[in-house]
């Protein structure tokens, strides 16, 4: 059973703050990580995916991966209320079309 | 380019009936997933359509079933409804190029469906 696991949170970071949000996956395997957002009521939207060792900028978002520790997390810089929602860590099956999700962090951004 | 589209947007069913959800993806995009969300579970992987063909299944029962079109528009259908079926379901949408490390899938607003 591949897995994917993140702290379900909440994080509570004040405005302009840096929040750190992590995940870890089973299938050494994978190749492929995305960050998803989802605001309560909506569906999840992309926001970041990364493919390479290291590190991954856009904007006020880095996401880290790193496959020797099956580790991938995002930053997020400067954090605004805005930014208050559930994040999902999915990550691509290898030898499959799939995606497995974890449950999400949820992430409060007090002004 | 318009995003993915879902239809109905809620639904209110009683258990016994069946329901069918529509999803149109992105234009372009050949592959289509279906998700169902709930608090406790999480996004779960129902199954995944590429040209026509189911490609992959998540765990569910064979009350839930789905199909592709030509024009990659999909369907789902869930017969027998019960009240654990109330769920957002979701659709997702993916260019699929087979291109090594890329799989970005892009997601419907979902269907809201009630089990009374």
């Amino acid at each position: 059973q591949k897995e994917v696991e993140q702290n379900s949170g909440p994080l509570s970071v004040p405005e302009g703050a840096i929040a750190s949000l992590n995940c870890t996956y089973s299938d050494r395997g994978s190749q492929s990580f995305f960050w998803y957002r989802q605001y309560s009521g909506k569906s999840p939207e992309l926001i970041m995916f990364i493919y390479s060792n290291g590190d991954k900028e856009d904007g006020r978002f880095t996401a880290q991966l790193n496959k020797a520790s099956q580790y991938v997390s995002l930053l997020i810089r400067d954090s605004q209320p805005s930014d208050s929602a559930t994040y999902l860590c999915a990550v691509k099956n290898s030898g499959y079309s799939t995606l497995t999700f974890g449950k999400g962090t949820m992430l409060l951004v007090s002004p | 380019k318009a995003g993915v589209t879902q239809t109905p947007r809620y639904l209110i069913k009683t258990r016994g009936q069946q329901v069918t959800l529509s999803c149109s993806p992105i234009s372009g995009h050949r592959s289509v997933s279906w998700y169902q969300q709930t608090p406790g579970q999480g996004l779960q992987f129902l199954f995944e359509y590429f040209s026509e063909t189911q490609r992959n299944k998540g765990n569910f029962p064979g009350r839930f079933s789905g199909r592709q079109f030509s024009n990659s528009r999909s369907e789902m259908n869930v017969s027998t409804l019960e009240l654990g079926d109330s769920a957002l379901y979701l659709c997702a949408s993916s260019l699929n190029l087979d291109r090594p490390y890329q799989y970005e899938q892009y997601f419907g607003p979902g269907t809201r469906l009630t089990v009374t």
